[in-house]
């Protein structure tokens, strides 16, 4: 089956890094997404990787391993508005995202 | 401003009752979705449509029924077959162009309880 393991809940400072892992299994493979979801609202796009390697954007960089079907959300410089979900989402060979549950980041001042 | 409006915000169903979340989109895209999220789940999706008159079912269409006559337009109706049907309801477009990324823009949600 199709399946996308992510932490539940994460707790970091304010100011500091965090890294959120995310590991996926899907039927063919066509990409990997990182969205931001605070509560109550929309998810929001944050990133893609269909290639190996790290993407940097800002304080968010989201990164890639194909063989080991694994990515990882790095989040710098942490503000209290990060407080959120982050919700990792792969494409599968019928290009449908499987979503996995998110994780809830909580930020402490 | 483009984006994807769904309405209402806030809906309850009585038992026995069809219900019908409007979700409407002026980003002249293609492909719209229908997702259900529930505490602790990924989102699940339900119906989806990439062309005007036709749509998909999704991995949890039982229950459900959509319609597609107009690009902007993409109602979903939560049906009395529905037995648990209390859950935050997402819509969602993206273009057919990009469907290599499919990188999907998401309407504010309907939050759906029963009486």
């Amino acid at each position: 089956g199709q399946n996308i393991d992510q932490p539940t809940e994460m707790t970091a400072t304010e100011g500091a890094i965090v890294q959120i892992n995310c590991t996926y299994q899907t039927s063919g493979f066509n990409g990997l997404f990182w969205y931001q979801q605070h509560a109550g609202e929309a998810p929001t796009f944050l990133s893609y990787n269909v290639l190996d390697g790290l993407e940097e954007k800002g304080r968010f960089s989201s990164f890639l391993s194909r063989s080991k079907g694994y990515s990882y959300l790095l989040l710098k410089e942490l503000q209290m508005k990060d407080s959120a979900s982050y919700l990792c989402a792969a494409l599968d060979s019928n290009y449908q995202l499987i979503w996995g549950a998110g994780t809830k980041l909580i930020i402490k001042p | 401003d483009g984006g994807i409006t769904q309405s209402p915000k806030y809906l309850f169903r009585k038992e026995g009752q069809n219900v019908t979340l409007s979700c409407e989109q002026n980003l002249n895209h293609d492909a719209m979705y229908w997702y259900r999220q529930d505490p602790g789940q990924g989102l699940r999706l339900i119906y989806y449509s990439q062309i005007v008159n036709d749509f998909q079912k999704g991995d949890i269409a039982e229950g459900y029924s959509v319609s597609r006559e107009k690009k902007e337009s993409f109602p979903l109706t939560v049906t009395s077959a529905q037995k648990n049907p209390t859950a935050f309801y997402l819509c969602a477009s993206s273009t057919l162009g990009e469907i290599a990324k499919n990188i999907q823009y998401f309407g504010a949600g309907t939050r759906l309880s029963v009486l």
